[in-house]
C-alpha cells in the first residue's frame, strides 16, 4: 500500500521567514510527486515532480524530489500571510493519487 | 468557466438518510475522482472510475456508491448516512493516468447527525 508522510503537522513562522516542508513516500510504482496548496476550498495545484534533483520553481516557492532517498521538499521564502494554508503532497503511482495529511502553515504579520 | 463542479455545497443529513452527491466536468477527462477529507488526515480516495463505464474501490469505499453516469458525470451515493461520514468531499478529474495534476470541486460539506 502507497504511503505518503508529511512533517511538520502544523507550522507557525512570521512574515519574511523561509520555510521548508518535508514529503516522504513509500510507492510500487512511482510516476510523479505532485504539491497542493489549501486554502478554504479545493486544493490548487502547484508543482509536479518526476525526475530527481531537478528544482521547480515559481516566484518564492520552490520544490525537489530525490527519488533515490524517497522524499520531496517545498520552500516557501520570504513569507507572507497569503502563504497561509495546508500544503498537500501526493505520489502520482498510475491510477489515482495519494495524498499525506499535509502540513499547517500559518504565518502571522 | 471550464472545471470541475460540486453539487451541493453544504448538506445536513440525519443518521440513515440518503443523498447523492454530483460532479460534472466539461473538460473532456477520461478520470474522475471522490475523495474524502478529514481534519489531519489529507484526502483519502472513496472510488474512481478511470474510463467511462467503469469504477474501482478506493482506500475507503465502504457506505459508499458510485456511478458514472457519462464521460461528464460521476456522482457518490450515501445510501444510510453515518455519523463518521461527516467530512468534506472533493470531486476531481484528470485527462489520463499520466502525469498530470488533478483538477478539483470546489468540495461539498456533509454533516451526519
Amino acid at each position: 500500500e502507497d504511503k505518503v508522510v508529511q512533517s511538520p503537522l502544523s507550522l507557525v513562522v512570521h512574515e519574511g521567514d523561509t520555510v521548508t516542508l518535508n514529503c516522504s513516500y513509500e510507492v510500487t510504482n512511482f510516476r510523479s510527486l505532485l504539491w497542493y496548496k489549501q486554502e478554504k476550498k479545493a486544493p490548487t495545484f502547484l508543482f509536479m515532480l518526476t525526475s530527481s534533483g531537478i528544482e521547480k520553481k515559481s516566484g518564492r516557492l520552490s520544490s525537489i524530489l530525490d527519488k533515490k532517498e524517497l522524499f520531496s521538499i517545498l520552500n516557501i521564502t520570504a513569507t507572507q500571510t497569503g502563504d497561509s494554508a495546508i500544503y498537500l503532497c501526493a505520489d502520482n503511482a498510475g491510477n489515482m493519487l495519494t495524498f499525506g495529511g499535509g502540513t499547517r502553515l500559518m504565518v502571522k504579520p | 468557466n471550464a472545471g470541475v463542479t460540486q453539487t451541493p455545497k453544504f448538506q445536513v443529513l440525519k443518521t440513515g438518510q440518503s443523498m447523492t452527491l454530483q460532479c460534472a466536468q466539461d473538460m473532456n477527462h477520461n478520470s474522475m475522482y471522490w475523495y474524502r477529507q478529514d481534519p489531519g488526515m489529507g484526502l483519502r480516495l472513496i472510488y474512481y472510475s478511470a474510463s467511462e463505464g467503469t469504477t474501482d474501490k478506493g482506500e475507503v469505499p465502504n457506505g459508499y456508491n458510485v456511478s458514472r453516469l457519462n464521460k461528464r458525470e460521476f456522482s457518490l451515493r450515501l445510501e444510510s448516512a453515518a455519523p463518521s461520514q461527516t467530512s468534506v468531499y472533493f470531486c476531481a478529474s484528470i485527462r489520463d493516468r499520466g502525469y498530470y495534476g488533478y483538477t478539483f470541486g470546489s468540495g461539498t460539506r456533509l454533516t451526519v447527525v
